[in-house]
C-alpha cells in the first residue's frame, strides 16, 4: 500500500522558514516523479512544485519561484519542500503527492493526509 | 499558464440522479493530460480519472470522463451518497500544472 506522510509544517512568523518533509513506503520511490500541492483554508487546489525520478527535472509554480526549494533522496524514501521568506499568503495545507507511472505523468495519483503550515505573527 | 474554468460553481443533485460537471480550458491541453479529483471534506483529494478519460486505479464505472477539443466532463452516472464532495480538473500538459476551481455536488 502506497503511503506518504508529511510532517515538519506548524506555526511560523512571516519572514520564516520551513523545511516540509515526506516519508514514502509501499513503492519503489526512485521510479516516480513527486510533487507539492497546497490548499489554503477554504479554498481549492494549487501546485506547488514537481520533481523527476532523478532530479534532472524540477518545476515550480510561477508564483513562487525563488522562495521554495524541492528536493528529493532516493536513497531515503524521502521528499522536501524548503520555503524561505515565509508570508501569511502560504498558510495552507501542504500535500505531498506522487506523480502518476511513466514519463511526464503529472498527475497525482495518491497523496499524503497534508501538514498545515501556518503564517502569523 | 492554462486557466481551467470549471462549472457550475455548485451542482444541487439526489441520490441516484445523473451529475455532469464541465471543466473548459484557456487553450489546447496537450495529450489530453486531464485529471479529476474528488476531494472530501477534511480529507486528502483521491485521483478519479487521468488522461481524461481513464479511471484511476479502484474507481467505480459509474466515474467517467470525456473529452472534446478544450472541454472535458467528468460524468456520474447514478450518485450514490458517498460522491456528495467537491471535485477539481487539472492539466498537467503543460506546465505550470493547473487545477480547475472545483464544483461542489450537493444533496438537493
Amino acid at each position: 500500500e502506497v503511503q506518504l506522510v508529511e510532517s515538519g509544517g506548524g506555526l511560523v512568523k512571516p519572514g520564516g522558514s520551513l523545511r516540509l518533509s515526506c516519508a514514502a513506503s509501499g513503492f519503489t520511490f526512485s521510479d516516480f516523479g513527486m510533487n507539492w500541492v497546497r490548499q489554503a483554508p477554504g479554498k481549492g487546489l494549487e501546485w506547488v512544485s514537481s520533481i523527476n525520478p532523478t532530479s534532472t527535472y524540477i518545476y515550480y509554480a510561477d508564483s513562487l519561484k525563488g522562495r521554495f526549494t524541492i528536493s528529493r533522496d532516493n536513497a531515503k524514501n524521502s521528499l522536501s519542500l524548503q520555503i524561505n521568506s515565509l508570508r501569511a499568503e502560504d498558510t495552507a495545507v501542504y500535500y505531498c503527492a506522487r506523480s502518476g507511472a511513466g514519463r511526464l505523468q503529472y498527475y497525482f495519483d495518491s497523496w499524503g493526509q497534508g501538514s498545515l503550515v501556518t503564517v502569523s505573527s | 499558464e492554462i486557466v481551467l474554468t470549471q462549472s457550475p460553481g455548485t451542482l444541487s443533485l439526489s441520490p441516484g440522479e445523473r451529475a455532469t460537471l464541465s471543466c473548459r480550458a484557456s487553450q489546447s491541453v496537450d495529450s489530453s493530460h486531464l485529471a479529476w479529483y474528488q476531494q472530501k471534506p477534511g480529507q486528502a483529494p483521491r485521483l478519479l480519472i487521468f488522461g481524461a478519460a481513464s479511471r484511476a486505479t479502484g474507481i467505480p464505472d459509474r466515474f467517467s470522463g470525456s473529452a472534446s477539443g478544450t472541454d472535458f466532463t467528468l460524468t456520474i452516472s447514478r450518485l450514490e451518497p458517498e460522491d456528495f464532495a467537491v471535485y477539481y480538473c487539472q492539466q498537467y500538459g503543460t506546465s505550470p500544472w493547473t487545477f480547475g476551481q472545483g464544483t461542489k455536488v450537493e444533496i438537493k
